[in-house]
């Protein structure tokens, strides 16, 4: 039983650089979540998509941010020209209905 | 809006305690719920979950029942160990959601030797 993976685990990048993140969800699972999580919070909803469409993406924190799902399988998260704020720990789930399962996370840093 | 509250942490015991973990919900309905739990350094992992009213969830020697007459899912153990420190997120699924969770604050819970 394979869960959710996320690629990288850990991204340090400098200010004003693009950084992409790859989700690979659970094989049987059609819906696909972002999230962040910063130190001390809750998650943070971020997208939605089912199958390949995405269905909710107004919580994009800024159009510096993006998302895709190109087949309905893995999804790619991207934040251009990212800044120090952006530092945090982005998380992927997977779902068919009702509970999510989270992959690990990947923890970005902004210097 | 739907939400969830938590009683506020860090919560901190001493191994073979007894743990209650309080949560809350508003809601319309009949959301699902669930308890999340994080590790240091790791994602969440679902712990339990409870979809009716009265059914009890249960996993790793935690549990949680759905009352829905006082709108609440505590999360209870009856022996802590050490490796259960981690924080714990009490979320709902509301009945009538496509896809949005609804998330406690979270509860960081400390169990020392």
């Amino acid at each position: 039983d394979t869960g959710v993976s996320q690629n990288p685990r850990h991204k340090i990048t400098k200010r004003g650089q693009n950084v992409t993140f790859r989700c690979d969800p659970i094989s049987e699972h059609n819906r696909l979540y972002w999230y962040r999580q910063t130190l001390g919070q809750g998650p943070e909803f971020l997208t939605y998509f089912q199958n390949e469409a995405q269905l909710e993406k107004s919580r994009l924190l800024s159009d510096r941010f993006s998302a895709e799902r190109p087949k309905g399988s893995f999804s790619t998260l991207e934040i251009q020209r990212t800044e120090q704020g952006d530092s945090a720990m982005y998380l992927c789930a997977s779902s068919t209905l009702g509970e999510q399962y989270f992959g690990p996370g990947t923890r970005l840093t902004v210097t | 809006g739907d939400s969830v509250t938590q009683m506020e942490g860090p919560v901190t015991l001493s191994e073979e305690a007894f743990l209650t973990i309080n949560c809350t919900y508003t809601a319309t309905g009949y959301p699902s719920l669930f308890w999340y739990v994080q590790y240091p350094g790791e994602g969440l992992q679902l712990l339990l979950k409870a979809t009716k009213a009265d059914d009890k969830g249960s996993n790793k020697g935690f549990e949680a029942t759905y009352r829905k007459e006082t709108t609440s899912f505590h999360l209870e153990k009856g022996s802590v160990q050490v490796s259960d420190s981690a924080v714990y997120f009490c979320a709902l699924f509301p009945w009538d959601s496509n896809y949005q969770l609804i998330w406690g604050a979270g509860t960081k819970l400390i169990i020392k030797p």
